[in-house]
């Protein structure tokens, strides 16, 4: 499976924007860029995909470098409740989601 | 929107019992992924069905079997029930035709006394 790489942790103040990197120099030609987020004691929820354009739903956005080796999940105002892990994943067709160890984001009132 | 569906929500067992764990998926979806979480881990795949039939296998233990009924819902069945499998179960729902997300149910905490 192409690995993907994300920063531990994170902080950001509450009502300012995030940008959550994302590297993945070995992703294939058909992988998609999903993004999950896991918030305390829930499952995980999807967040945003793409393949090679940007993209934008009400919970984010999300900015593909033009070599796809590495992405970034963009939340525009973090609020409290956008505290969670999230993870970037690799995903093609209706394989499983293989989660590393994603990017743990505190949000600070 | 109907979500995914787990139950029971929480689940004690002694060690050597056995347990089994229920998900119902979203209308429609045809694939059924199941996942454990343990402790301040990450979700690891364990097993996933297409159709009724076994699509994937991950690191399911042998003690450990799954199926997907007629109307699409899945069990996990657990048995010879060890310590170690105290963790957080989580099924997920997918639409091969959908982009394949997967939506996750509220998962089944399974404690192993």
């Amino acid at each position: 499976d192409a690995k993907t790489t994300q920063p531990n942790s994170m902080e950001s103040n509450e009502e300012e924007p995030v940008h959550l990197p994302c590297n993945h120099s070995t992703i294939s030609g058909t992988d998609y860029i999903h993004w999950y987020r896991q918030l305390p004691s829930q499952g995980p929820e999807y967040v945003i995909h793409g393949l090679t354009s940007n993209v934008n739903n009400r919970m984010a956005s999300l900015a593909i470098a033009e070599d796809r080796k590495s992405s970034t999940l963009i939340l525009h105002r973090a609020t409290l409740r956008d505290a969670a892990v999230y993870y970037c994943i690799l995903h093609f067709g209706n394989e499983k989601l293989t989660f590393g160890t994603g990017t743990r984001l505190t949000i600070i009132p | 929107a109907a979500g995914v569906i787990q139950s029971p929500r929480h689940l004690i067992k002694e060690k050597r019992e056995t347990a089994t764990l229920k998900c119902y998926p979203i209308p429609r979806h045809d694939t059924v992924y199941w996942y454990q979480q343990g402790p301040g881990q990450d979700p690891q795949f364990l097993i996933s069905f297409y159709e009724k039939m076994q699509s994937d296998k991950g690191s399911i233990p042998d003690r450990f079997s799954a199926q997907q009924f007629s109307d699409y819902h899945s069990e996990l069945n657990m048995s010879s029930l060890e310590l170690g499998d105290s963790a957080l179960y989580f099924c997920a729902s997918s639409e091969r035709q959908g982009g394949n997300i997967q939506y996750f149910g509220a998962g089944t905490r399974l404690s192993v006394l």
